[in-house]
């Protein structure tokens, strides 16, 4: 199995354009989350679904959406990129919504210039 | 919302040495405290975790403590390996409200053969 796969691995977009990234897992895991890292900032959470058809916000929302219409599919729009969003995007899934291991996708660098 | 720090930031040991890292959060409703190890430009991979009704875990050379009172839980890596260098991240989450973590800042281990 596959497990969790990100698209693109990176990305250089214009300030202003949108850009959706693409998150697929193959484990049947109910939740996934998508974090955004940093240098110095660890990981944080952007938007969360606990399962298919619901999503939640994380600690930092703001310029992101996200979607949830199956189990395996949890992809990330930024709808008018800004410099600030530049980072390593990370994707993540678990069994369920409890305090279960979080398995990491391979991240996506996006640059915005 | 919770705030997790951890110190310190760079920590450098000779091999076979050992090694801590340490985390304090800020909400005591937190019960659900795991800790990720990611090697350059891979992503995080859960290497242990604890919960709030045990106050020790042991996995071979790694262990972790969780002080409750004091609001802080540490990593701790005897007989370093080279293997061993990596970013570690320590989380918090809180159970009752779903597996949404919060992560201190990591902390970049370096063994030195």
């Amino acid at each position: 199995t596959a497990g969790i796969t990100q698209a693109p691995t990176s990305q250089i977009l214009a300030a202003g354009r949108s850009m959706t990234l693409r998150c697929t897992q193959d484990m049947r895991h109910n939740a996934m989350y998508w974090y955004r890292q940093d240098l110095g900032l660890g990981l944080r959470l952007i938007h969360y679904s606990n399962t298919a058809g619901t999503t939640g916000k994380g600690e930092v929302p703001d310029g992101y959406s996200v979607s949830r219409a199956n189990t395996d599919d949890f992809p990330l729009t930024l709808a008018s990129a800004v410099p600030s969003q530049t980072s390593v995007y990370f994707c993540a899934s678990s069994v369920t919504h409890y305090t279960d291991t979080q398995y990491f996708g391979p991240g996506t660098r996006l640059t915005v210039l | 919302g919770e705030n997790v720090e951890q110190h310190p930031s760079t920590l450098s040991v000779q091999e076979g040495d050992s090694a801590v890292i340490k985390c304090t959060y800020s909400d005591s409703a937190s019960n659900y405290f795991p800790w990720y190890k990611q090697e350059l430009g891979k992503r995080p991979q859960l290497i242990i975790d604890i919960r709030s009704n045990v106050g020790e875990k042991k996995d071979q050379r790694i262990a972790v403590t969780l002080n409750k009172t004091a609001k802080h839980f540490s990593l701790h890596i005897t007989e370093t390996q080279p293997e061993d260098s990596a970013v570690y991240f320590c989380a918090a989450s809180i159970e009752a409200a779903g597996n949404k973590l919060t992560f201190g800042g990591g902390t970049r281990v370096l063994v030195k053969p």
